[in-house]
Parts: C-alpha cells; structure tokens; sequence
C-alpha cells in the first residue's frame, strides 16, 4: 500500500543554517505530495505541494521537488529560522486511495 | 480562507463516559477526516467521510465511531471513553482527492 517514509528528528540548528528534511514515498499511480507544518499548540497547516513529477512547491523559503524517479519529496530551506521551528508531515494523496497518508513528523528545533 | 472549527481545544472526560467531538468546515468539502496524534506515532487516521451519511474506517477504528448528517459537519464519537484514548484529535477538510486538507486547531483530550 501507499506509504510515507521521513527521517526522524529532532532536527536542532543554528539560526541562518541549511535545511534538509528527507521524504520518500511508495505509492501505486500519481500522487500528490504535501508538507504541512505544525507550530507548537496548533493544528497542522499546509506549508506547500506538488500534483505531478517535477513539479516545485514553494512557501515561506520551503521548497520541495516532486521526483518521481527517486520517489522523493526532501523539503529545503536556505536560511532557517527560530520561528521556523515545528513539526514537518510529509504526506502523500491520490492513487488507488481517498486517504491521505502521513509520515510520522519531523521536530526542527532552531537555535538563535 | 477554508475554516475548520473544532468545538473544544481542550476536554477531560472520566473512564467509560461517552465523549463526542464535534468539527465543523464552512467550505462545502466533500471530504473529512479525523485523526489522532501521538508521540511518536505522527497522525493516524480514524474515520473519514468523503459525503453525507458516508463514512469509512481509517487504520485505527477501534473504540471510535463517526457521524455525518450534515455536509459542513463530522462528529466523532468515543462509545465508552478508556484512558489510552487521550490524545490529541485533528479533524480536517478537503475538496476533493489530490487536493490539500485543511485542519482544525485540535482538540487535546484527556481521559481519567
């Protein structure tokens, strides 16, 4: 079945550091991907998408590339910041299902 | 923008009491979820609903039941509250398949 694979954290840097979250999927057909951020005490928010293969998504300095060939979907920033840090779901939809399925979370901690 | 509202951001309730959740889109979305979020665990869907009187089981139905009778609105119903069900529960909409969910702010439940 379809399913969403990031890497663990906590991810902790330094104000103005280069960030990489790792997404891989497994999915049957064309998904979309999401990544949706969760700010501490909220509900979860979508940060940014891509529908088909190569496609960017983009928000706030996030971008994240759709690769079908390496069923990857990593989200990058160039600079982060302290009120970047939150939780990070990476999640897939479509396929042969109605469901959306997430990965499990990525904690980034970022440190002045 | 797409408004999710969940009745309550904070509940406790006693062992064996029956609890309902109640989530509420003012966007016409065919589709809701509900899910629950733990350490560790990330997001795991319990119901969806994707029209009126429709519903599914998610991966974790057990001990939960859902209730659509209005299109803006999705309750979820805990039979008899236990005490690993406390937890925080998410409830979004969505459009349609392939298009992003949107969340509610949560609502964290502690069951004694």
């Amino acid at each position: 079945g379809n399913s969403v694979t990031q890497m663990e954290g906590p991810v902790t840097l330094s104000e103005e550091a280069f960030l990489t979250i790792n997404c891989t999927y497994t999915a049957t057909g064309y998904p979309s991907l999401f990544w949706n951020v969760q700010y501490p005490g909220e509900g979860l928010q979508l940060l940014l998408k891509a529908t088909k293969a190569d496609d960017k998504g983009s928000n706030k300095g996030f971008e994240a590339t759709y690769r079908k060939e390496t069923t990857s979907f990593h989200l990058e920033k160039g600079s982060v910041q302290v009120s970047d840090s939150a939780v990070y779901f990476c999640a897939l939809s479509g396929g042969a299902t109605n469901k959306l399925i997430f990965g499990t979370g990525t904690l980034l901690a970022v440190q002045p | 923008d797409v408004k999710v509202t969940q009745s309550s951001r904070y509940l406790v309730k006693r062992t064996g009491e029956k609890v309902f959740l109640e989530c509420v889109q003012d966007m016409d979305h065919e589709n809701m979820f509900w899910y629950r979020q733990d350490p560790g665990l990330g997001l795991r869907l319990i119901y969806f609903s994707y029209d009126v009187k429709m519903k599914e089981k998610g991966d974790i139905p057990e001990g939960y039941s859902v209730s659509r009778e209005k299109k803006e609105r999705f309750s979820l119903i805990l039979e008899s509250a236990s005490t690993n069900q406390t937890s925080m529960y998410l409830c979004a909409s969505r459009y349609s398949e392939n298009q992003p969910q949107h969340f509610g702010d949560g609502t964290r439940l502690s069951i004694l």
